[in-house]
């Protein structure tokens, strides 16, 4: 079984400064993992998604994450928030099999505040 | 322009009324999903249906019901056996290992 831990489930943050959302899995199988973007009301966006390949995703609005294999560890960062990025996120795995059929395990989510 | 669409954006329904929550696709997907999403909690796997005529329970599939006969559509029924259907629904479907969502119901039970 599947597991996601989004360590923050709030975020403050000043306008212009950098920030990070992190995000723990825990998997017997390699994994997919993806980070969506979810606005008051609305449904999920997709920012980002690590397959395979370079460890290191970079996603829409300048958002970028890590994947750290021996961390278990898939992180969000952005080095300059904008008010607009005002938000929660969600941190979600897949098990790259194809035993789980497509289904995405989430995590709790992280609002993301950003002040002026 | 394609993409999924949930209708009603907005449900109310009393106790003990079943509702059909809405969920059409125009991206020739083969997968479809619904999930409950609760303040605080993510988002939990209703239903699955990878393929016209067949889906699967999810993690919380009591007291719902779901119909496959069309690719592209995938409605979802809340019973009136379901004990706490207040909650945003999302519905998604999915292109490989990608999933895309609609805009979701937010259902209220009066």
């Amino acid at each position: 079984a599947q597991s996601v831990t989004q360590l923050d489930s709030q975020v403050p943050v000043f306008e212009e400064a950098p920030v990070e959302l992190r995000c723990n899995y825990s998997s017997s199988v390699s994994v997919y993992l993806f980070w969506y973007v979810q606005y008051p009301n609305q449904g999920l966006q997709l920012l980002l998604k690590y397959l395979s390949g370079s460890t290191l995703v970079k996603g829409i609005n300048g958002f970028e994450a890590e994947f750290n294999k021996s961390q278990t560890s898939f992180h969000l960062r952005k080095p300059s928030v904008h008010i607009s990025d005002t938000a929660e996120y969600f941190c979600a795995v897949n098990d790259a099999g194809g035993t789980s059929y497509g289904k995405l395990t989430f995590g709790q989510g992280t609002i993301l505040t950003v002040h002026p | 322009d394609g993409g999924i669409t949930q209708s009603p954006k907005y449900l109310f329904r009393k106790e003990g009324q079943n509702v059909t929550l809405s969920c059409e696709q125009n991206l020739n997907h083969d997968a479809m999903y619904w999930y409950r999403q609760d303040p605080g909690q993510g988002l939990r796997l209703i239903y699955y249906s990878q393929i016209v005529n067949d889906f699967q329970k999810g993690d919380i599939a009591e007291g719902y019901s779901v119909s496959r006969e069309k690719k592209e559509s995938f409605p979802l029924t809340v019973t009136s056996a379901q004990k706490n259907p207040t909650a945003f629904y999302l519905c998604a479907s999915s292109e490989g290992d990608t999933q895309y969502f609609g805009p979701g119901t937010r259902l209220t039970v009066l």
